[in-house]
This record gives C-alpha cells, sequence and structure tokens, in this order.
C-alpha cells in the first residue's frame, strides 16, 4: 500500500525554470516530511524537511510547501541547474512511536538542461 | 560521504541461493535501517534495528532477516533468491530510535538474481 504518492515521476525542466515536484499522503499521523536527493550511483541524502506547524520551508532556492488540510506538501526548486539533475523522493514519518519508519514516495526524475 | 559504508557494492548469483549484505552506520549512530530500491516500487523500507535489537518492520519477506551486531554493524541475509529480489539494497543509519528524517545512507548493495 502506497501511503505516500508522488508526480510527477519525471521531469524536464530549463535551466533558470522552476521545478515543482508533489506529494499527497494517506496517514494523518505522518507528522514529518523530508525530502532526499538521490545522484547515480549514490544514495539518498537529506536535502530539506517540514514540519506540519509550518506551511512553508525555504533553504536557498529549495521550498518545501505543505497544506496539511489536503495532506498535500511540494518541493520547489528555483533557478533550476543542471546540477539539480538528480531523482528527488519525498517522505513521510512519524515522531510519536519509537522506531517508526520512513515511507517514500516513488521518486521523480529531475532532468535540467543547460 | 555519508560515513555509512555498504559491501558488497555488486553482487551477481543464481536463484535459490542465500547472500549476505553488510553495513557499517555512521560513527556514533546506533540506528540501521534497510531499504530495497527497485525500478517499480521506489524505496520500500524493510527493517531497523536499533542498539541490536529490532524497533520496526516493514515489507520484509520471510526469506530475509537482519541482525545488529554488539559493534552496531549490520547484516541483511536474503534467501532462496528469486529473480524479483534483483534490487539496489541501501542501508541508512540515525543517531536516534525515533524518525527524524535524517537518515544517512550508503552507496547501496547492487544485487542481480540470474
Amino acid at each position: 500500500q502506497q501511503q505516500v504518492k508522488q508526480s510527477p515521476q519525471s521531469l524536464i525542466v530549463q535551466k533558470g525554470g522552476i521545478s515543482i515536484i508533489n506529494c499527497a499522503y494517506e496517514n494523518t499521523a505522518f507528522d514529518y516530511f523530508p525530502w532526499y536527493q538521490q545522484f547515480p550511483g549514490k544514495g539518498p541524502a537529506l536535502l530539506i524537511a517540514i514540519r506540519p506547524d509550518v506551511s512553508e520551508k525555504k533553504e536557498g532556492r529549495f521550498t518545501i510547501s505543505f497544506n496539511k488540510s489536503a495532506k498535500q506538501f511540494s518541493l520547489h526548486i528555483m533557478d533550476s541547474q543542471p546540477g539539480d539533475s538528480a531523482t528527488y523522493f519525498c517522505a513521510a514519518g512519524t515522531h510519536n512511536n519509537a522506531g517508526n519508519m520512513l515511507t517514500f514516495g516513488g521518486g521523480t526524475r529531475l532532468m535540467v538542461k543547460p | 560521504d555519508s560515513g555509512v559504508t555498504q559491501t558488497p557494492k555488486h553482487l551477481i548469483t543464481a536463484t535459490g541461493q542465500r547472500v549476505t549484505l553488510r553495513c557499517s552506520p555512521r560513527s556514533g549512530d546506533l540506528s540501521v535501517y534497510w531499504y530495497q530500491q527497485s525500478l517499480d516500487q521506489g524505496l520500500q523500507f524493510l527493517i531497523q534495528y536499533y542498539n541490536g535489537e529490532e524497533r520496526a518492520k516493514g515489507n520484509i519477506l520471510e526469506r530475509f532477516s537482519a541482525q545488529q551486531f554488539p559493534d552496531l554493524h549490520s547484516e541483511l541475509n536474503l534467501s532462496s533468491l528469486e529473480l524479483g529480489d534483483s534490487a539496489l539494497y541501501f542501508c541508512a543509519s540515525s543517531v536516534e530510535a525515533r524518525v527524524t528524517g535524517e537518515l544517512f545512507f550508503g552507496e547501496g548493495s547492487r544485487l542481480t538474481v540470474l
């Protein structure tokens, strides 16, 4: 059962453009929403994360927008660069239970064209 | 470099065989997670150990087992291998038992079952 749905599966953006990746979740117990970035041949690495008590978090060119009522969150990459070309995973988890796991979305393969 | 070491990086074996994947977590991290990444399933959580004890279980098959040793390294054992077990297996580590989102992933072990 896929509890976190991610779209699109792939995305092509021109250099300087905005990349937008969307995720939706079902489990209302989720209260931690990180994004991971994965380059070919490497493991995923934490990019940015948000808690549901805020609606937006920005770190440099990366912004997470969170809509608790719609159970949706998204990643915006401003001024996208070729170096941003990677696979992006959204995830959801909860702090309430010891040892609970992160549930990942299916991933979005982003290609930024020069 | 995340500090998480996984061996072997690549493994080719036949159906019905048994393999062991090894993971050394970051220095000081007590929690180890195993994830399976396949093309059509994204990152699937398998199991988590914290300081030697199993803490959470995901979609791990009965043919698979894992353990965490006193020195905190972990092994994932895959037996009676099937073609569908071909995937990239990631180990991740974190300091705490609870999910914080800050998982540090190794570079993965790519298993090919022929």
